[in-house]
């Protein structure tokens, strides 16, 4: 089956400064990619997704890029806020079924 | 407005007991999942169903049973309970078209 791995655990940054987190997957058949973003007591919620027809994908402050020969993607979070503070889980999964495999997930903090 | 409702958020039961946690959705989407959520292993699937009365395993399927009835309600279940069960349960429904999940906010199940 897929596994995923992502790195770092714990990322602390200064507000302002830039964020990456970075996965890696085993299964070359998984072709999207979604970034989950959960905050402190809540639900974890979609804030980008890539699909393997495409290398980057940017929305505001937020970008995720994709190297299929590598078989590793990554999201960066520039300008960060306090607000970004929160788990961020990476996931892998083959469009038709969308059976998603998670990383262990990273826990940005940013300090005022 | 998407919704997916768990019947409890916080539960405490004694080992061996019976427990059943309730998932939801007003979506109409045939895809349900359940994760089981811990502090530095992300979130791994216990469970999936893609229709009614369908049910597949996930990657730790072992000590939990599910339930598919009706289209928008999947049921976990925990013959009984132990003490390595204590964890934040967290289900979610899966788009189709898109491959994004969305979760419900969490059952905390602490088993004494």
């Amino acid at each position: 089956g897929e596994n995923v791995e992502q790195h770092p655990s714990t990322l602390s940054v200064q507000e302002g400064d830039s964020a990456v987190i970075k996965c890696t997957y085993s299964d070359s058949a998984s072709n999207y990619f979604p970034w989950y973003k959960q905050e402190l007591g809540k639900r974890p919620q979609l804030i980008i997704d890539i699909r393997s027809n495409v290398g980057e994908k940017k929305d505001q402050r937020i970008a995720v890029t994709l190297n299929k020969t590598a078989k590793h993607f990554s999201l960066h979070i520039t300008e960060t806020q306090p607000e970004d503070s929160a788990v961020y889980f990476c996931a892998a999964s083959k469009g038709g079924s969308y059976i998603p495999t998670f990383g262990r997930g990273t826990s940005l903090i940013v300090h005022p | 407005d998407v919704k997916v409702t768990q019947s409890s958020r916080y539960l405490v039961k004694r080992t061996g007991e019976k427990v059943f946690l309730e998932c939801v959705q007003d979506m109409d989407h045939e895809n349900m999942f359940w994760y089981r959520q811990d502090p530095g292993l992300g979130l791994r699937l216990i469970y999936f169903s893609y229709d009614v009365k369908m049910k597949e395993k996930g990657d730790i399927p072992e000590g939990y049973s599910v339930s598919r009835e009706k289209k928008e309600r999947f049921s976990l279940i925990l013959e009984s309970a132990s003490t390595n069960q204590t964890s934040m349960y967290l289900c979610a429904v899966g788009d189709p078209n898109t491959g994004e999940l969305f979760f419900g906010e969490g059952s905390r199940l602490t088993v004494l």
